[in-house]
């Protein structure tokens, strides 16, 4: 069965202090691991896709990096602006769904 | 949100009434999803659509079903609804293959 975890829960940062959230996965083949931003009472938002291995991807204070059994979002001095939930997906090879985890809710303060 | 509009954005309605959500976009994405989301369950993927009148089950089917008569509109129906289908649901659409889906603002849905 393909399955997403993603931790911590909940994240309480400063502003300024840099950390990280995981995605680890299993799936059977892996088509695409997707990473999302998503804002209270909205839909959420696509931020990156990788595809293999040592792939990375970044945005802004935001970089995402794929291992074969987990991704990492990095979050460099993260400003309150950041503060979401953020979550991960992934493709397996067969079927063209999105299977999610649970997200990582991340709040940042000045 | 990506050509992704959902209506309504707001509904009450009574146990065991029919109810009827409505996905439309405007990119021509092929693949068409509609997902719920719980606290402590992310999103779950219901039902979701590969082409007109062509769709498949989700991991949580139950109770509802889908249509797609034109690429442009994709619509979730809770057949008779149960106060468990309280819940946001999303529409999405994308090309599939590998790409990223785009989002819909969601429909929160509150059965009384």
């Amino acid at each position: 069965e393909d399955q997403v975890t993603q931790s911590p829960e909940a994240l309480r940062l400063q502003e300024g202090e840099s950390s990280s959230l995981n995605c680890s996965y299993t799936v059977s083949g892996l088509r695409g691991l997707f990473w999302y931003r998503q804002d209270p009472g909205k839909g959420p938002e696509f931020l990156f896709t990788l595809y293999s291995a040592g792939e990375e991807k970044e945005k802004e204070r935001l970089k995402a990096t794929l291992t074969k059994k987990e991704s990492f979002l990095h979050i460099t001095a993260p400003k309150p602006e950041d503060s979401a939930t953020y979550l991960c997906a992934v493709q397996p090879e067969y079927g063209n769904k999105l299977v999610f985890g649970a997200g990582t809710i991340l709040r940042v303060k000045s | 949100d990506a050509g992704i509009t959902q209506s309504p954005r707001h509904k009450v309605t009574e146990t065991g009434t029919p109810v009827t959500l409505r996905c439309h976009q405007t990119e021509n994405h092929r693949y068409m999803y509609w997902y719920r989301q719980d606290p402590g369950h992310g999103l779950r993927l219901i039902h979701y659509s590969y082409g007109v009148k062509d769709t498949d089950k989700g991991e949580v089917s139950d109770g509802y079903s889908v249509s797609r008569s034109k690429t442009e509109d994709f619509l979730l129906t809770l057949e008779s609804a149960t106060s468990s289908q309280t819940s946001v649901y999303f529409c999405a659409g994308g090309a599939g293959e590998g790409t990223e889906a785009f989002f819909g603002q969601g429909t929160r849905l509150t059965v009384v």
